[in-house]
């Protein structure tokens, strides 16, 4: 089955510089990659996602990057705030259409957004 | 709701007691999901529904664990037996099937297995 790491386990950045985190996956069929935000005591949020037909998808300050051929992809936020501070989780599936079978998550990157 | 809703919130049991946790997903989804998250680590697939049936059940770590989706809305994860190692927090998640790949998860129910 598909395998996901992710790093850093915690990333702490200054308010207003940029934060990256990094994931690879081992199913080469996997065709599906959402990064999700979970705040204390909430359910996780999607914020982007990126299938692998493409490379790059930005949206406003947040950027996802993949490389199939190395099997990796990297959230990239930019002119961080403390609203982003929260854990945050890559996650991969082959599941046809993106929603068909259970994702495979990576096991998280606290991001803390020092003022 | 506009949500996904999850009861309870807190479930504390004594080993060896059954337990039931409800899940009611965004009206019109066809798909849910459940998901397990211990401490410090992501959500773990345990199941998943497409309508009333179980499309993906691969997740499930033993036969203690068994959910329904009887009428392809409200489902029910139940735990027999249950064990301290099942302490987690129970994540269900919906979505409206069309492939847009989007989950939307509750706020979880967190159990403890004393």
């Amino acid at each position: 089955g598909e395998n996901v790491e992710q790093h850093p386990s915690t990333l702490s950045v200054q308010e207003g510089d940029s934060a990256v985190i990094k994931c690879t996956y081992s199913d080469s069929a996997s065709n599906y990659f959402p990064w999700y935000k979970q705040e204390l005591g909430k359910g996780p949020q999607l914020i982007i996602d990126i299938r692998s037909n493409v490379g790059e998808k930005k949206d406003q300050r947040i950027a996802v990057t993949l490389n199939k051929t190395a099997k990796h992809f990297s959230l990239h936020i930019t002119e961080t705030q403390p609203e982003d501070s929260a854990v945050y989780f890559c996650a991969a599936t082959a599941g046809a259409g993106g929603g068909a079978d259970g994702l495979t998550f990576g096991k998280g990157t606290h991001l803390i957004i020092q003022p | 709701g506009a949500g996904v809703s999850q009861t309870p919130s807190n479930k504390v049991t004594e080993k060896g007691k059954y337990v039931e946790l409800r899940c009611d997903p965004i009206s019109g989804h066809t798909a849910l999901y459940w998901y397990r998250q211990s401490l410090g680590q992501g959500p773990e697939f345990l199941i998943y529904f497409q309508g009333t049936g179980a499309a993906d059940d691969s997740g499930l770590p033993n036969d203690r664990f068994f959910a329904v989706r009887p009428e392809g809305s409200v489902s029910t994860l139940k735990i027999q037996r249950t064990e301290r190692g099942d302490s987690a927090v129970y994540l269900c998640a919906s979505s409206s099937g069309g492939g847009t790949g989007e989950l939307f998860f509750g706020e979880g129910s967190r159990l403890t297995v004393l």
